[in-house]
């Protein structure tokens, strides 16, 4: 079977450091993507990962370890505007181009 | 620039009725998705086109519900019959195609929230 794991919500300060873990179990691979969700708004890119290793975008990184089934995003220096679902999808390599999405992280931050 | 439109935004219908969803992706994006999501849930996938063609529709829950995309540019999702349970958020997306579009993000549209009473 395909299953994606995050954790359902977190919280954490403003100005912190927050990783979000997810792992997958799918049926091929093809790549990783992190997606934001803001409550009522459509997903928007935030980062893709196809090899090993951390991938580094100013604020945002992401981290995947295929041979786990791992991956992590790390979001730094955390702002208001950052509370957002963050989606966690996996593309299938069997089926080209389908995307498995998992259920999201609901992240909260407090001042 | 434009980017994927869905139309409409909302739509209220009773059970039973037949509903059309429409997607407009971004120009020279072959790559089309539709997706379900309900509330605190991830998007669901639903079907996928490369071109004219459903490349794969193994998301689809069952018979009544159906997409098309004659062109190989718009799309429309039809569901038959519309039951309670198919109230949802449906959300559209297009990439560009393969071999560049296989690491390429999708670009999501606002989504049609369509209420089934």
């Amino acid at each position: 079977g395909q299953n994606i794991d995050q954790p359902t919500e977190m919280t954490a300060t403003e100005g912190a450091i927050v990783q979000i873990n997810c792992t997958y179990q799918t049926s091929g691979f093809n790549g990783l993507f992190w997606y934001q969700q803001h409550a009522g708004e459509a997903p928007t890119f935030l980062s893709y990962n196809v090899l090993d290793g951390l991938e580094e975008k100013g604020r945002f990184s992401s981290f995947l370890s295929r041979s786990k089934g791992y991956s992590y995003l790390l979001l730094k220096e955390l702002q208001m505007k950052d509370s957002a679902s963050y989606l966690c999808a996996v593309r299938d390599s069997t089926g080209g181009f389908k995307t498995i999405f998992g259920a999201g992280t609901r992240l909260f931050v407090k001042a | 620039g434009a980017g994927v439109s869905q139309t409409p935004s909302n739509k209220v219908t009773e059970k039973g009725k037949y509903v059309e969803l429409r997607c407009d992706p971004i120009s020279g994006h072959t790559a089309l998705y539709w997706y379900r999501q309900s509330l605190g849930q991830g998007p669901e996938f639903l079907i996928y086109f490369q071109g004219t063609g459903a490349a794969d529709d193994s998301g689809l829950p069952n018979d009544r519900f159906f997409a098309v995309r004659p062109e190989g540019s718009v799309s429309t999702l039809k569901i038959q019959r519309t039951e309670r349970g198919d109230s949802a958020v449906y959300l559209c997306a297009s990439s560009l195609p393969p071999p560049t579009g296989i690491h390429q993000p999708q670009h999501f549209g606002d989504g049609t929230r369509l209420s089934i009473l």
